[in-house]
């Protein structure tokens, strides 16, 4: 069966600190990627998604970049984090125009 | 893009029947999805309507009208443990790779 891990759990970092988050599915080949973000009692955005290894495709601009070194590792990166920063990062995966799963979320606080 | 819009918070009584709506603006449509989420956790996949009517999985049901843009995900003898996020998305019709766009979720609030 297929599985999804992300890690850390909680990461509280400074301004102007670098920022990394990984995540890894597990049992299933050529997934489609996710990066979302979820501010304090809101929705879901989209950051970044891929559908293959170094394809990465930005859905807003910000403050973030993100890489796909192998097929089924998605990284989240920032050279110097924000305030704005702050909050509930998801990564999820799905099949070609199926649902998504998601990992377990890393909450981030930038201080 | 998508417009979707559900209502922001819902409180209901153990044993009752909750009726989240969810309203999109598209100009075009495939499929629609329900999901859970409990405060700190990741979102749970609940349901998924791409053609008209009702989907009925034990305690929730999910109802689609796509000629008015509608749907709604039904709560029935509810639990307490059914305090959660409902989130609503909607697949972007323009995007081959099933990208989901989330509504902003209705928090669901079950008393005793």
């Amino acid at each position: 069966s297929q599985t999804i891990h992300q890690w850390p759990a909680t990461l509280v970092q400074p301004v102007g600190s670098p920022l990394s988050l990984e995540c890894t599915v597990e049992g299933t080949s050529n997934p489609n990627l996710y990066w979302y973000r979820q501010a304090a009692g809101r929705g879901l955005q989209l950051l970044f998604y891929s559908v293959g290894i170094g394809q990465i495709s930005s859905e807003v601009p910000q403050n973030l970049s993100a890489s796909r070194p192998q097929d089924r590792q998605f990284i989240l990166s920032s050279k110097k984090l924000l305030l704005s920063d702050s909050g509930f990062y998801l990564c999820a995966w799905s099949g070609l125009r199926e649902k998504l799963f998601f990992g377990s979320g890393t909450q981030l606080s930038v201080l | 893009g998508q417009n979707i819009d559900q209502p922001t918070e819902m409180t209901a009584t153990e044993g009752a029947i909750v009726q989240i709506n969810c309203t999109y603006q598209t100009s075009g449509f495939n499929g629609l999805f329900w999901y859970q989420q409990h405060a700190g956790e990741a979102p749970t996949f609940l349901s998924y309507n791409v053609l008209d009517g009702l989907e009925e999985k034990g305690r929730f049901s999910s109802f689609l009208s796509r000629s008015k843009g509608y749907s709604y995900l039904l709560l029935k003898e509810l639990q307490m443990k059914d305090s959660a996020s409902y989130l609503c998305a909607v697949r972007d019709p323009r995007d081959s790779w099933g990208k989901l766009q989330f509504g902003a979720g209705t928090q669901v609030v079950v008393t005793p």
